[in-house]
């Protein structure tokens, strides 16, 4: 069974702090995502990296595959109360392109 | 373009009864995916749906089960309910190119219908 394992499950922090969350596997992935979910909304994506060793940053949140497409991790720089909410990470098995393998989340809330 | 819709939003039912949850995928999408999450849990994939034909299946019960329309718009059922089928589910869908799939392409998902089981 292919897991993905988030951590840390919970996080608060106040304004202006950096974080970082991260999302391991003993499994190699060909892509993997990471969504925020926002209270009574599904999930938004926010990127997909499909590189070994891929850097994408979108504004201040930096995400990075590591070399062998095991495991991501999701930095957020000066954190906001707007960065508040539920981010999932969700892997693409090498065998199936139909189906992703989500990670558990990490509930992130940012204290003004 | 309007989003995925889902109805009904909320859902309240005994253990015992069966639900039917719907899906509207966004204009032109073929593919539709549902999912069901419950805290802690994150997201399990029930099944994958492409032109009316179920690609994908994940580890749910037979009482799960999907159908999708001509119009690609979607639909679950879940039998018997339990308990532990309270949960939110969503669907998602995406354009379901030729040879492409949920890992290569962007999903957008609808609100969720959260379902409660008393």
């Amino acid at each position: 069974t292919q897991l993905l394992e988030q951590s840390p499950q919970f996080l608060s922090i106040q304004e202006g702090e950096n974080l970082t969350v991260y999302c391991n596997s003993s499994s190699v992935f060909s892509s993997l995502q990471w969504y925020r979910q926002e209270p009574g909304e599904g999930p938004v994506l926010l990127v997909t990296v499909v590189t070994g060793g891929e850097v994408k940053k979108l504004k201040r949140l930096t995400f990075q595959f590591g070399d062998a497409r095991k495991d991501s991790s999701l930095h957020i720089t000066a954190a906001q109360p707007g960065d508040t909410g539920l981010y999932l990470c969700a892997g693409a098995p090498l065998d199936s392109n139909y189906q992703l393998i989500w990670g558990a989340g990490t509930k992130l809330i940012i204290k003004p | 373009k309007a989003g995925v819709t889902q109805t009904p939003r909320y859902l309240i039912k005994t253990r015992g009864q069966q639900v039917t949850l719907s899906c509207s995928p966004i204009s032109g999408h073929r593919s539709v995916s549902w999912y069901q999450q419950t805290p802690g849990q994150g997201l399990q994939f029930l099944f994958e749906y492409f032109s009316e034909t179920q690609r994908n299946k994940g580890n749910f019960p037979g009482r799960f089960s999907g159908r999708q329309f001509s119009n690609s718009r979607s639909e679950m059922n879940v039998s018997t309910l339990e308990l532990g089928d309270s949960a939110l589910y969503l669907c998602a869908s995406s354009p379901g190119l030729a040879g492409g799939g949920v890992g290569q392409e962007t999903q957008y998902f609808g609100p969720g219908t959260r379902l409660l089981v008393l």
